[in-house]
């Protein structure tokens, strides 16, 4: 079974807004990464938590903020966000962290628009 | 530094009829690579994978690949196309000594199967 999960699979947020977005996995995997994927673009990596702890982040605005509230979980929470936020957002998993050839499994996304 | 060039943003091929999307990578070691396919409004699946040993891969949905290390290439192929795997095309890469680096995606490369 290779499957993360996340929900909503819309959402529809006002730039004042706070909103979550929620991602779950099963593997037993320990790292978690969070994307954001614009239209036919690649994914663009925000967040890695490897073994529930931040391992990365890419400069993300603190608009954005992760937590790993354990080892299958993981959170994206969203306050006062920007229309070109709008995207896709892409939860993954690994069997460990980013130094390694293991394969990173992804959900099928979260499509935010921010009006 | 790690990067990867996917040369095309389209590919167009007949169905029944072999295609292949092109990959190039530049790491300092040896690389970890990786093909992954989106559907329209789906998530990123993984279709398979290079780390060591034998260098033709063979993965999900009858696709292949081969890692040419002297061109430093790794592209996708697969001998009978269907209209089925018209989607978005991702190959990614990581260096096997780079510590913790994420994985780099490519551009992507639109794959357009015609009946």
């Amino acid at each position: 079974d290779t499957e993360v999960t996340q929900t909503p699979k819309h959402l529809v947020m006002g730039m004042t807004n706070k909103k979550s977005l929620k991602c779950e996995q099963h593997m037993g995997h320990r790292a978690m990464y969070w994307y954001k994927q614009k239209a036919k673009k690649p994914p663009e990596l925000m967040f890695v938590y490897s073994y529930e702890k931040l391992s990365i982040n890419e400069s993300v605005p603190s608009r954005f903020s992760p937590e790993c509230p354990n080892s299958s979980l993981l959170n994206l929470h969203l306050h006062a966000l920007q229309p070109e936020d709008s995207a896709l957002y892409l939860c993954a998993s690994s069997q460990d962290g980013t130094s390694s050839g293991n394969t990173i499994y992804f959900g099928e996304g979260s499509w935010l628009t921010v009006v | 530094a790690q990067s990867v060039a996917q040369p095309e943003d389209q590919v167009n091929v007949a169905e029944g009829n072999p295609l292949t999307v092109k990959c190039t990578y530049s790491v300092s070691g040896n690389p970890y690579l990786f093909w992954y396919v989106q559907y329209p409004n789906r998530g990123l699946q993984f279709l398979l994978k290079y780390i060591t040993g034998d260098n033709l891969v063979k993965g999900s949905y009858g696709f292949e690949a081969e890692f040419n290390k002297s061109q430093t290439s790794f592209h996708l192929k697969k001998p009978s196309a269907l209209v089925s795997d018209s989607a978005l095309y991702f190959c990614a890469v990581r260096d096997m000594w780079s510590g913790n680096t994420p994985l780099v995606f490519g551009k992507g490369t639109r794959l357009s199967v015609i009946a």
